[in-house]
């Protein structure tokens, strides 16, 4: 069974510009949960997604958004980069909703680098 | 809110148990204990989870004490692919809102030839 693919891997981007990463989870796993990990806060938790509809919500600035297709296939958007959001974005896939105790299975993330 | 404190690094020899603490003082009644473990370079890895009985599966072990403050993850045989950060994590938010994992700063365990 094939893991959580993270696309791209790497990914260099300037101050003010918006960017898309993709996530496609294992095959049968309807959440997908994003993550922020940078040296100094750690991993932060951004957003859940469950059948298409955002379920939980961190603590983040609306320039951060995603969204899951029917294939619970997900991607997340950054609009207005700024050189903070410099980070390993970390997507994680399971069976249910994340309040159901299932593991989480995470991708290895795309590093995002903003001059 | 619930968190945990865990020793930012440890060593262990191969071959040996590795025990790795941590405090989770604040947990709720119904919160469960999860435990991930993150190799360099790769995304984090689950390990095991437990509520107020000890569990074990094919890679570790967990024991929780009678109050629930504190735990143990116990990898039996440690070896050299067992170094990686490991982190102890409890919930906090609302259910359908803004219910997430809290990822503390992890112990880096050393697995020593």
């Amino acid at each position: 069974k094939a893991g959580v693919t993270q696309t791209p891997r790497y990914l260099i981007k300037t101050r003010g510009q918006q960017v898309t990463l993709s996530c496609s989870p294992i095959s049968g796993h309807r959440s997908v949960s994003w993550y922020q990990q940078t040296p100094g806060q750690g991993l932060q938790f951004l957003f859940e997604y469950f059948s298409e509809t955002q379920r939980n919500k961190g603590n983040f600035p609306g320039r951060f958004s995603g969204r899951q297709f029917s294939n619970s296939r997900s991607e997340m958007n950054v609009s207005t980069l700024e050189l903070g959001d410099s980070a390993l974005y970390l997507c994680a896939s399971s069976l249910a909703p994340l309040e159901t105790i299932q593991p989480q299975h995470f991708g290895d993330g795309t590093r995002l680098s903003i001059l | 809110d619930a968190k945990t404190t865990q020793p930012t690094s440890m060593d262990c020899a191969e071959g040996r148990a590795a025990n790795l603490p941590c405090n989770h003082s604040t947990i709720s009644g119904n919160e469960y204990v999860y435990w991930y473990r993150q190799i360099h370079s790769q995304g984090p890895q689950y390990i095991i989870h437990g509520l107020k009985n000890n569990e074990t599966n094919e890679m570790a072990s967990l024991i929780i004490t009678e109050d629930r403050k504190s735990s143990t993850l116990i990898l039996p045989h440690a070896t050299l692919r067992d170094t990686a950060v490991y982190y102890c994590i409890v919930p906090r938010g609302r259910r359908d809102s803004n219910y997430q994992l809290i990822w503390g700063a992890g112990t880096k365990l050393i697995i020593k030839p």
